[in-house]
Order: C-alpha cells, then sequence, then structure tokens
C-alpha cells in the first residue's frame, strides 16, 4: 500500500513559469516532510521539508504548502529554470523514526 | 564536509551469489539508513543503524542485511541474489537520527545477470 501518493507523474513547464507537485498521506502519525530532487545518476538531494505545525514553508525559489486536515502538501517551484528539471520526490515519516516513505516521483521537464 | 560516499559505485554480479555494499556517512553522523530504488517499486526503505544498533526495518526479506560499525560506517550484504535485486541501493545519513534530516549518497547501481 503506497503510504504517500504523488501527482503528476510528469510535468512540463516553460521557463518563468510555477511548477507545482501534490503529495497526499494517509497516517496521521507522520510529522516530517520532505522534498528531494534527483539527477539522472545521482542520489536525491534534500531541497526542503516541512513539520505540520506550520502550514507553509519557503527557501528561496521553492516553497512547501501543508495542509494538515486534508492529508496534503505540495511543492511550488517558482520562476522554474531549465537547471530544475529532474525528477522530485515527496516523503513522509514519523518522529523517532528514520525510515522515510516516498512518493512515487513527478519528472519535471523545464523548457526554454 | 564531504558527503555520503558509497562503494563500489557499480557491480554486476550473478544470480545466486551475494554482495556486500559499503557507506561512508557524513563526518559526526551517527545514524545511517538504506534505501532501494527502482522503477517499479520506487524507493523503499531496508533498514536504518544507529550506534552499531539496527533501529528500523523495512519490508524486505531476510537475504538483506546490514551492520554498521564503531566509526558509524555501514555495510549491507544480500545473500543469494535474485534478478530483481537489480537496483540503485542508496544510503542516507543523519545526524543523530529521529527528526533529523537525511543525506544522500550516490548510490551503488547493482545488475544482477
Amino acid at each position: 500500500q503506497q503510504q504517500v501518493k504523488q501527482s503528476p507523474q510528469s510535468l512540463i513547464v516553460q521557463k518563468g513559469g510555477i511548477s507545482i507537485i501534490n503529495c497526499a498521506y494517509e497516517n496521521t502519525a507522520f510529522d516530517y516532510f520532505p522534498w528531494y530532487q534527483q539527477f539522472p545518476g545521482k542520489g536525491p538531494a534534500l531541497l526542503i521539508a516541512i513539520r505540520p505545525d506550520v502550514s507553509e514553508k519557503k527557501e528561496g525559489r521553492f516553497t512547501i504548502s501543508f495542509n494538515k486536515s486534508a492529508k496534503q502538501f505540495s511543492l511550488h517551484i517558482m520562476d522554474s529554470q531549465p537547471g530544475d528539471s529532474a525528477t522530485y520526490f515527496c516523503a513522509a515519516s514519523k518522529s523517532g523514526a528514520n525510515n522515510l516513505f516516498f512518493g512515487t516521483g513527478t519528472r519535471l521537464t523545464v523548457i526554454p | 564536509k564531504a558527503g555520503v560516499t558509497q562503494t563500489p559505485r557499480y557491480l554486476i554480479k550473478t544470480r545466486g551469489q551475494q554482495v556486500t555494499l559499503s557507506c561512508s556517512p557524513i563526518s559526526g553522523h551517527r545514524s545511517v539508513s538504506w534505501y532501494q530504488q527502482t522503477p517499479g517499486q520506487g524507493l523503499q526503505f531496508l533498514f536504518e543503524y544507529f550506534s552499531e544498533t539496527q533501529r528500523n526495518k523495512g519490508n524486505f526479506p531476510g537475504r538483506f542485511s546490514g551492520r554498521q560499525f564503531s566509526n558509524s560506517r555501514s555495510e549491507m550484504n544480500v545473500s543469494t541474489l535474485e534478478l530483481g535485486d537489480s537496483a540503485l541501493y542508496l544510503c542516507a545519513s543523519s545526524p543523530t537520527g529521529g527528526l533529523n534530516e537525511q543525506y544522500f549518497g550516490p548510490g551503488t547501481r547493482l545488475t544482477v545477470t
């Protein structure tokens, strides 16, 4: 059973546009929600993370929006650039546990 | 600080053999987790080691095992390899475990023929 559901599977955005990736989770015990960026041939790199005590977190062009009641969170990439073209994974875990449950990934392509 | 390093980067093994993969965490990090990444199943948690003890375990058969040394370096072993074990094996380190961020290495690409 997929603990974290991610959509869309792929996304094509024009340079300068906003990329939005959505995730939903079932387990209300989850309280840590990171996003990872992965380029071909590389390991996932931690991009930004949020905990349920805040509804939004912004770091540069990347923003996480979190809706606890809906059990959903999303990644917004503002002013998307061709260098942002990669696969993005959302994940979730519980307090005291280092086992991340990952979404299935979104392949983002930013066209010039 | 140097990042997480994994060796070897690529490995080709035959069905039935066993394999050992190595991971060196970021200096000062005491928690090491292992993940398997495949196109079909995505990223799946294998196990986590903290202070030389397995603290969490995912839903993988007993053929998958690991250990951690006193310097926090970790190894994972897969015995009796199957074709379906072909995957990218990723190691992630974390400062103390729990709510801390996990930083991934580049992975070991294992191909089983």
